[in-house]
């Protein structure tokens, strides 16, 4: 079974901290994904990762940046959070581009 | 904005009724998937339609691939309480997937 963890599943932050969020796959995907889901919004697409090293936008960028040293691992980071990036964040990895598996998802809440 | 529209939107049933929702684009896909997401966790994969007209089960559930390829259909046999959650039709977008704004199913006991 492909297994997706992501490091919390609840987070409180404040306004203008630096946060990062952990997403890490143990079945050797090349293909990593992070989005976000709001109500009445469905997914959206905040970056994704083909290789190590290499990242792509996704539909709604701004305010974020990702890191990926590592095969297993992608981090996403908010580099100063604010309260419209309050939200339910889920990491996605794939062998096959489009078969994507999902982890269990990250509540960050922004005060 | 979403390029995939699910109905219904929801739907409360009767444990024990089958259940049917589709998804409709309009542009061509080559790809369809179906996921499930349960309260509080992430969506799950569920069924992946490759071919236009495939018609694909996992256990009671059946998935369709609409001969237009601008639709698909996802039916559930004899639902049982832990059937609840949104269901999400996905399709690729250039190198990225697109997703339904989810049909919430709701199975009274």
């Amino acid at each position: 079974d492909v297994k997706v963890t992501q490091s919390s599943r609840y987070l409180v932050k404040r306004t203008g901290e630096k946060v990062f969020l952990e997403c890490v796959q143990d079945m050797d995907h090349e293909n990593m994904f992070w989005y976000r889901q709001d109500p009445g919004l469905g997914l959206r697409l905040i970056y994704f990762s083909y290789d190590v090293k290499m990242k792509e936008k996704g539909d709604i960028p701004e305010g974020y940046s990702v890191s990926r040293e590592k095969k297993e691992r992608f981090s996403l980071i908010l580099e100063s959070a604010s309260t419209n990036q309050t939200s339910m964040y889920l990491c996605a990895s794939s062998l096959v581009p489009y078969e994507q598996y999902f982890g269990p998802g990250t509540r960050l809440t922004v005060t | 904005g979403q390029q995939l529209n699910q109905s219904p939107q929801s739907m409360f049933i009767q444990e024990g009724e089958d259940v049917s929702m589709n998804c409709t684009s309009s542009s061509i896909f080559n790809t369809w998937l179906w996921y499930k997401q349960e309260p509080g966790e992430g969506p799950v994969l569920l069924i992946a339609l490759y071919k236009a007209g495939e018609l694909t089960s996992n256990g009671r559930l059946t998935a369709q691939f609409g001969i237009t390829r601008k639709d698909s259909f996802l039916n559930i046999s004899a639902s049982i309480p832990s059937d609840v959650g949104i269901y999400f039709c996905a399709g690729p977008l250039g190198n990225m997937l697109t997703f339904g704004g989810g049909t919430r199913l709701m199975v009274k006991p």
